[in-house]
């Protein structure tokens, strides 16, 4: 059973830039034909894509954040991070990392982290 | 705004069935999934492609999609089913995924 853990800062100052890390267990990232990505929640609010990495590498931004995101994986840690910079009390959200699965070019969020509420304030 | 887009609230009452629709034009092409999510959890998959359900999914949650629109009907709805619902796809140039707005169903 696969499982992924999302960990980092809870509080960051305005303007800085977000980390955040997702660990993945019971199956190696880098193994099968699987994107990883993160999403996110504002309190009260819909999921907001946020950008995906596939296990080559490669990369994906949701255009509304993409001057601001970077994601990459660290397959000897069987770990995939975001980073956003220039963060303000508008990143302030609940943060979701998930694997995403394929069925014949339709793809679908089949895991996911249990999330990590991350505020911007100074 | 969303490129896919979703009733706000729905409600239906227990036992009875409720359709939670998901509009865009990327729903022409590729099929949704759906989420169902409860206060303070992580969404869940329901619906995946054509009609599919992960295992431990109840039967009574099915998927279908016509023209621009998916649609995810609960069958005889429980009172568990009360949650907000999401539907994904892609975006309208095919290469990004985008969450549909969210509908919110009250089971009475």
């Amino acid at each position: 059973q696969v499982q992924l853990q999302e960990s980092g800062p809870g509080l960051v100052k305005p303007s800085q830039t977000l980390s955040l890390t997702c660990t993945v267990s019971g199956g190696s990232i880098s193994s099968g034909s699987y994107y990883w990505s993160w999403i996110r929640q504002p309190a009260g609010k819909g999921l907001e894509w946020i950008g995906r990495i596939y296990t080559s590498g490669s990369t994906n931004y949701n255009p509304s954040l993409k001057s601001r995101v970077t994601i990459s994986v660290d397959t000897s840690k069987n770990q995939f991070s975001l980073k956003l910079s220039s963060v303000t009390a508008a990143d302030t959200a609940v943060y979701y990392c998930a694997r995403v699965a394929d069925d014949y070019g339709d793809y679908y969020f089949d895991y996911w982290g249990q999330g990590t509420l991350v505020t911007v304030s100074s | 705004s969303s490129e896919l887009t979703q009733d706000p609230a729905v409600s239906v009452a227990l036992g009875q069935t409720v359709r939670i629709t998901c509009q865009g034009d990327s729903l022409r092409s590729y099929y949704a999934s759906w989420y169902q999510q409860k206060p303070g959890q992580a969404p869940v998959l329901v619906i995946y492609g054509k009609n599919n359900r992960p295992s431990g999914i109840p039967d009574r949650f099915s998927g279908s999609s016509s023209g621009n629109t998916a649609s995810l009907t609960i069958t005889g709805a429980q009172a568990e089913d009360e949650a907000d619902y999401y539907c994904n796809s892609r975006d309208s140039s095919g290469n990004l995924w985008v969450f549909g707005g969210g509908t919110k169903l009250t089971v009475l």
